[in-house]
């Protein structure tokens, strides 16, 4: 069955530097790869899509890669601040499909 | 209205008690998902709604699980009997239905079965 891993363990960095998320997959195909923002107490908040056929996908600060060989993507916070704290979830989607399949999330902490 | 909306946010309900939670998706949006999301995991999938045809079900986790839409707008979610396991948070998502991709989420109903 297909299976979703996300970093196991929260991550804690310091205003300014660079957080790195890492998503990866297996037995799965997915056109499409997304990453939601959520708060607590809040449902999840889309923030990027990247489709198979593209290798990275950048808004604002945000930068997402997609490696289809390696079956993973990695999601860049750059300049980090302490209100880009949450919870990051990737979530999967195959071509003809409509069930988002999602990861456990990563909780990161923005230290001011 | 702005953005999909839940109610109620919390739910308290003794362990046999039948509870029915809300959904009112953003005007027009044509699909909807209900998923169910366990402390410290993502949203699994539940359901879902293209207009008032239910064209998925496959995630409900029991017969207990009842859900609809009947005029292809507001969604109730039902849980009969409800069971300790049951205690989660109930997301609801639209989109448009053009792209099944960046659905929209509503804020959650907790639900605590004691």
């Amino acid at each position: 069955s297909q299976k979703i891993e996300q970093n196991s363990e929260a991550l804690n960095i310091q205003e300014g530097k660079t957080a790195t998320l890492t998503c990866n997959y297996t037995n799965y195909s997915p056109a499409y790869l997304q990453w939601y923002r959520q708060d607590p107490g809040r449902g999840p908040v889309f923030l990027l899509l990247i489709r198979e056929n593209e290798k990275e996908k950048r808004k604002e600060r945000l930068k997402v890669t997609f490696d289809t060989t390696l079956k993973q993507s990695l999601f860049h916070i750059t300049a980090s601040q302490p209100a880009d704290s949450a919870t990051y979830l990737c979530a999967l989607l195959g071509s003809n499909d409509y069930k988002l399949s999602f990861g456990a999330g990563t909780t990161v902490t923005v230290r001011a | 209205g702005a953005g999909v909306s839940q109610s109620p946010r919390y739910k308290v309900a003794k362990r046999g008690q039948d509870v029915a939670l809300r959904c009112d998706p953003i005007s027009g949006h044509v699909s909807l998902f209900w998923y169910q999301q366990a402390l410290g995991q993502g949203p699994e999938f539940l359901t879902y709604f293209q207009n008032e045809a239910q064209l998925d079900k496959s995630g409900l986790p029991s017969d207990r699980f009842f859900a609809e839409r009947p005029e292809g707008s507001v969604s109730t979610l039902k849980i009969q009997r409800t069971q300790q396991e049951d205690s989660a948070v109930y997301l609801c998502a639209s989109t448009k239905g053009e792209s099944y991709n960046e659905q929209f989420f509503g804020p959650g109903t907790r639900l605590t079965v004691l």
